[in-house]
Order: C-alpha cells, then structure tokens, then sequence
C-alpha cells in the first residue's frame, strides 16, 4: 500500500522564523509532489509542485526532493500568522493518476 | 483557469436520505475527476476515481451502491449518499487534472460538508 507520511504535529514558530515540514512516501515510481495548504473547514489549495531532484523556490516557499532517500520537504520562510494552516503533502502514484495524501501537518505561527 | 466548482457546500440531512453532490469543471474539460473525503482530523481519502462515459472506480472499502457516480459529461461528475447515516456526515471533496496533463496538480472543489442528524 502506497504511503504518504507526515508528522501530525503541531509545529509552532515565531513570525519571521522560518518553517520546515518534512514528508516521506513509499512508492519509489512516484514522479511528481505537491504541497497543498488547507485551512479549517476548507479545500486544499496548491502551493507547491516538484517534479525533480533538488530545491524549487517560489517566493517565501520552498520545496526540496531527494527521490533516493523517498523525501520531500517544504520550506516557509519569513512566516506569518496567515500561514497558520495544514499543510498536506501529496504523491501522484506511479502508474496511475490519483494522489496519496499525508495525513498532513499543522502549522501555526505566533506573532 | 481550470476551476472546479462544486455545489451544495454544505447539507443537512436526515438519516435514511440521499444527497447528491455536483461536481464541475468550469473551463476545462475532465474526462476524469477524483472523489475524496475528509473526517475531522483526517488526511484526504480518496473515495472513487469518476470516468466521463463509464463506470466509476471505488477504492477498497468504499461501498459502490452507497456512493453512486455518475460522470454523463466531460464537465460533470455526481456523487450522491444513498441512505446517510450519520456515520457518513464528512467532508466531500472533488478535483480533476487539466485535460491532457495527468502528472499536473489537482484542481480542487471548495466540497461540500455533509451531515446527517
């Protein structure tokens, strides 16, 4: 069975700190990761795709993959109490198009 | 673009009831879109994958003749609850990938949060 695993925490940081969340999948074909933040009682909304080994930055994220070690991360720089949310990692699974989520991981961020 | 849009967003019901869930895309065409649900707490499970001119595929566990899907359009795809219990007052989420782009993220629906007293 495919998984997709996060650390439920919550993780809770300053404002202007930066955030780290971290995601490990087992199905070694996957191909593709997302990043989806969700705020209570709403859909998932994309923040971030990564396709390829290494960093991708867009503003204050920042997503990593390192398809060996089955690992992807999301780096929030610079936070703010908005990004208080769940942050879900997503794994498109390999053969087929349907997405594996994590469980997902709250972030809240104090000012 | 590529908007899915869903509607009711929220339902009350009375247990032993149907509810139906609409599902569209509003600028682009999906041959396929995606069922999932989400209990309090949870992580999104995916439910049913809907295909536009046959039936649905269910996942393992999920009760095809209580979760009926009918996708009749490229646009359109329903889910309706067949007799809700209030086991089944969740959260209902549907998404499609852009045509001809199946590794490209999902676009969600704002789903529909169902309960059944």
């Amino acid at each position: 069975q495919k998984e997709v695993e996060q650390n439920s925490g919550p993780l809770s940081v300053p404002e202007g700190a930066i955030a780290s969340l971290n995601c490990t999948y087992s199905d070694r074909g996957s191909q593709s990761f997302f990043w989806y933040r969700q705020y209570s009682g709403k859909s998932p909304e994309l923040i971030m795709s990564i396709y390829s080994n290494g960093d991708k930055e867009d503003g204050r994220f920042t997503a990593q993959l390192n398809k060996a070690s089955q690992y992807v991360s999301l780096l929030i720089r610079d936070s703010q109490p908005s990004d208080s949310a769940t942050y879900l990692c997503a794994v498109l699974n390999s053969g087929y198009s349907t997405l594996t989520f994590g469980k997902g991981t709250m972030l809240l961020v104090s000012p | 673009g590529a908007v899915v849009s869903q509607h009711p967003s929220w339902v009350i019901c009375k247990s032993g009831t149907s509810v139906k869930i609409e599902c569209r895309s509003l600028d682009f065409q999906a041959t396929t879109m995606f069922w999932y649900r989400q209990f309090p707490k949870q992580s999104l499970m995916l439910m049913a994958t809907s295909n536009e001119g046959s039936k649905a595929t269910y996942e393992q566990g999920v009760e095809k003749d209580k979760f009926l899907i009918n996708h009749a359009s490229l646009t359109l795809s329903t889910l309706t609850v067949t007799s809700a219990h209030p086991e089944d007052s969740s959260f209902y989420i549907c998404s499609a990938p852009p045509q001809g782009l199946p590794n490209s993220p999902l676009h969600f629906g704002n789903g529909t949060r169902l309960t059944v007293t």
